[in-house]
């Protein structure tokens, strides 16, 4: 079972380059979100979407951008980085809302902007 | 915006030590949950809680939810040191399509 996967693990940018972060499931689950973790900041909630076709904002979204064309991919787009940005970013899933059912995590991706 | 609470922020201790970790907030939760996170990897569920007063016991590791449904504890007997990680504890508003995680709690234990 691969679960959630996200790509890279690891990327360096410089500030005002974009990227996107892929995350792919293959448990057809209907709700995806984007969480970055920061040193004693805990997980902050970017972006999330309750099904394709659907998004909507978190706790911090400014500078993400997020679509969600099929059930399966929710990639996150960093349209011009900042120094700010660099944290590690996690994918999770869940069949239903999150407080029904546990989120899937993904194993992050380490992003550096320089 | 709801806020979790977590304390202690770093926890060291002795394997064989008991330890709890606590989890509070000024919102009520219809649902609270406590992941375990290991370094470069994601976050994963432990238990989930939903009731009021609820207990439940995974192996050495005891979880409850406060009668107001605003709090949460962990507490973990004679630790060893597969139970080094980060403890998270995340809350859910009923109808709300967002999860709130507190900011974690470092756990080492020294063998």
């Amino acid at each position: 079972n691969a679960g959630v996967t996200q790509t890279p693990k690891f990327q360096v940018l410089k500030t005002g380059q974009s990227m996107t972060l892929q995350c792919a499931q293959d448990m057809n689950h209907e709700y995806m979100s984007w969480y970055r973790q920061d040193p004693g900041m805990g997980l902050r909630l970017i972006h999330y979407s309750v099904g394709a076709g659907i998004t909507d904002q978190g706790e911090v979204p400014n500078g993400y951008n997020v679509s969600r064309s099929t059930t399966e991919d929710f990639p996150l787009r960093l349209l011009s980085a900042a120094p700010s940005q660099t944290s590690v970013y996690f994918c999770a899933s869940t069949p239903g809302g999150p407080n029904n059912s546990p989120l899937h995590f993904g194993n992050g991706t380490r992003l550096t902007v320089t | 915006t709801q806020l979790l609470e977590q304390s202690p922020q770093f926890l060291s201790i002795q394997e064989g030590e008991n330890l709890t970790v606590y989890c509070n907030s000024s919102s009520v939760f219809s649902s609270l949950q406590w992941y375990r996170q290991e370094p470069g990897e994601g976050p994963v569920l432990l238990v989930t809680v939903v009731t009021g007063g609820e207990v439940k016991k995974l192996k050495r590791l005891t979880f409850q939810f406060g009668d107001a449904r605003k709090d949460s504890s962990l507490h973990i007997t004679a630790a060893q040191p597969g139970d080094t990680g980060l403890y998270l504890c995340a809350g859910g508003e009923g109808g709300s399509e967002k999860l709130v995680f507190g900011k974690g709690t470092k756990l080492t234990v020294n063998p």
